[in-house]
């Protein structure tokens, strides 16, 4: 079993909708959620941090997290085209290092 | 934001010879960088973690050997692959995490370097 399982996709949405994105773990010793966005070729980004348990909203993005069930999500609301790219959430325990998904590709159609 | 960047942007080489990889924190200074290889729609995984001044900790699997990593200053690690084989193509990024940063102290990635090993 992977430490982090995440749909790879893909997934494709018509320019306005709702993406939503989830990942599951199984070390509950992970405290820090992340999730990246990755272009084709590039080197990931950082979109958004949580710790611990909760919701976390910026912008149009909002990520949350439960720890009771091992499972972290990501909403993108009103998506443009611009947010196709591939998302990947990733996880720490105290030792910064980083357990990431396999990504899930997002293609939003204009 | 902090930058990092990685040099080359893309190697072809041949089976045998050894590439070395650049990362560099360009606009701070990074006490710890990270190594992560890529495959085709693949997530990243962690070679090994790179420390200023000592030896890189390597993940289980990731021969010490093959692929060599130096961390000589605050700003710059490279990661050299020795005897390069068709397998070891790749997408290679690198990381470099602020300690000035914060509670969490994130992780900046570097834009990747293609290595294909012909």
């Amino acid at each position: 079993q992977k430490e982090v399982e995440q749909d790879p996709g893909p997934l494709s949405v018509p320019e306005g909708a709702i993406v939503s994105l989830n990942c599951t773990y199984s070390n509950s010793a992970f405290q820090y959620f992340m999730w990246y966005r990755q272009y084709s070729r590039k080197g990931p980004e950082l979109l958004m941090y949580t710790y611990s348990s909760g919701n976390k909203e910026d912008g149009r993005f909002t990520a949350q997290v439960d720890k009771s069930s091992k499972y972290i999500s990501l909403f993108i609301r009103d998506s443009q085209p611009s947010d196709s790219a591939t998302y990947l959430c990733a996880m720490s325990a105290n030792d910064y290092k980083l357990s990431f998904g396999a990504g899930t590709t997002v293609t939003v159609r204009a | 934001g902090a930058v990092v960047s990685q040099h080359p942007s893309r190697v072809i080489c041949k089976s045998g010879t050894s590439v070395k990889i650049e990362c560099r924190s360009l606009d701070f200074q990074a006490t710890t960088m990270f190594w992560y290889r890529q495959f085709p729609k693949q997530s990243l995984m962690l070679m090994a973690t790179s420390n200023e001044g000592s030896k890189a900790t390597y993940e289980q699997g990731v021969e010490k050997d093959k692929f060599l990593i130096n961390h000589a200053s605050l700003t710059l690690s490279t990661l050299t692959v020795t005897s390069a084989h068709p397998e070891d193509s790749s997408f290679y990024i690198c990381s470099a995490r602020d300690p000035k940063g914060g509670v969490y102290n994130e992780q900046f990635f570097g834009p990747g370097t293609r290595l294909t090993v012909l």
